[in-house]
């Protein structure tokens, strides 16, 4: 069966301090891969995505990046962090086409 | 942009009486997702509804799908307390992205 990994579930960083997120699927190979961050009760706003090695689509434009170095690997990354960045990072993974998307259990970031 | 709305933001109920969530599209979805997030969790999967018309449920839950593909709704019948959570609706646009509804969030009042 497929699983999702994310790591790690809580962080709290300074501004102006660099983030890297690591999320893993396994079980599945070519999957489509989501970055979302989801503010205190709020929705979930789509961040990133890629549907193979090296292919990333930003959504919103914003201090953070992401990159698939592996199939199954998907990085969110940030070189300076603001204080807007705090908030539930989550990672999913889709079959595509159709198919729901399944969730990792997200990184909480609080940035002091 | 393609957008889904999603109505009410909060729902109160007391335990036992009954849960809607409205979602309704700019345009039209080729199909439409439900996902529970349960406090401080991840949103799971629950449903997805592909057909004009389509009427699905899950136990005390009930998923329809617009006749015109734009609008969806899911009911619950008799909460419980494991009913807490945000519910999201999202549709699957033209460009198989999904588009997120802003959730409800259902609350049992004590």
């Amino acid at each position: 069966s497929q699983t999702i990994h994310q790591w790690p579930a809580t962080l709290v960083q300074p501004v102006g301090s660099p983030l890297s997120l690591e999320c893993t699927v396994e079980g599945t190979s070519n999957p489509n891969l989501y970055w979302y961050r989801q503010a205190a009760g709020r929705g979930l706003q789509l961040l990133f995505y890629s549907v193979g090695i090296g292919q990333i689509s930003s959504e919103v434009p914003q201090n953070l990046s992401a990159s698939r170095p592996q199939d199954r690997q998907f990085i969110l990354s940030s070189k300076k962090l603001l204080l807007s960045d705090s908030g539930f990072y989550l990672c999913a993974w889709s079959g595509g086409g159709s198919q729901p998307q399944h969730f990792g259990d997200g990184t909480r970031l609080s940035i002091l | 942009g393609q957008q889904v709305m999603q109505i009410p933001q909060y729902q109160h109920v007391q335990e036992g009486e009954d849960f809607t969530t409205y979602c309704n599209s700019s345009t039209t979805l080729s199909n439409i997702q439900w996902y529970k997030q349960r406090p401080g969790g991840h949103p799971v999967f629950l449903i997805q509804l592909v057909k004009s018309g389509e009427v699905k449920k899950q136990k005390r839950l009930t998923f329809q799908f617009g006749e015109a593909k734009k609008n969806s709704s899911l009911h619950i019948t008799a909460t419980q307390t494991t009913d807490v959570g945000t519910y999201f609706c999202a549709g699957l646009g033209g460009n198989y992205q999904l588009i997120w509804g802003a959730g409800t969030k259902l609350i049992i009042k004590p």
